[in-house]
């Protein structure tokens, strides 16, 4: 167990349609860094809070947005969804908002949009 | 462009066999090198890593080997067991991005009894 909660663990939803995952992180980090897997992407990170304020930026659509709230959780938003959001969508946390070090990464939110 | 290259994508390897597992980077500024297992069902988790101030780096029987010179490393899984058979990705970051890890495409491991 990292210590990483993630909810829900399922979601299937329809096209256009909007749902936030949540994560809380491991106690005591400050970071929550957010991950999409796809079978034909990979892992790949979309975004980085430390502290509530937003770090870093990878290749995430403008539909999607994030936010980390003053308890540390963190909130994912997909919106105007797509058949190709369907993917496994990971939260992870660390202590640190630069130096490189562990991840501890939940077990996932895995979305299916019909 | 920042991409690390993973291969194979696929490896079946006997039970007390060594596993190897290559990766190749093209950005020269990152210098976090780390390995991640995951397991069906679960996130990946911190394997192994090293920094390319050593060239290997070796916890119980799993090496990192790191070559700066060609922007290679590996993974060699020594003795591999069935508990092994997993996917493992590497990965690369910079130090100012600490949790930025651009990620290889993952080898999926299986190990025979």
């Amino acid at each position: 167990d990292s210590g990483v909660t993630q909810t829900p663990k399922h979601l299937i939803t329809a096209t256009g349609q909007r749902v936030t995952l949540r994560c809380s992180p491991r106690s005591g980090d400050l970071s929550v860094y957010w991950y999409q897997q796809s079978l034909d992407q990979g892992l790949q990170f979309l975004i980085h809070y430390y502290n509530g304020e937003e770090r870093a930026k990878g290749n995430i659509l403008e539909r999607f947005s994030a936010q980390q709230f003053p308890d540390l959780h963190s909130e994912l938003n997909l919106s105007s969804l797509e058949l190709g959001d369907s993917a496994l969508y990971f939260c992870a946390s660390s202590v640190s908002g630069t130096n490189t070090g562990e991840l501890f990464f939940g077990e996932g939110s895995r979305l299916t949009v019909l | 462009q920042q991409q690390v290259k993973q291969s194979p994508q696929s490896l079946i390897v006997q039970k007390g066999g060594i596993s190897i597992i290559n990766c190749a980077y093209e950005n020269t500024a990152f210098d976090y090198f780390p390995w991640y297992q995951q397991f069906p069902g679960k996130g990946p988790a911190l394997l192994i890593a090293i920094r390319p101030d050593v060239s290997e780096k070796k916890e119980g029987r799993f090496t990192i080997s790191f070559n700066k010179s060609a922007k290679q490393f590996s993974l060699h899984i020594m003795d591999s067991q069935p508990g092994d058979s997993a996917t493992y990705f590497c990965a690369a970051s910079r130090n100012n991005q600490g949790g930025k890890l651009i990620f290889g495409q993952g080898t999926e491991l299986s190990v025979k009894p």
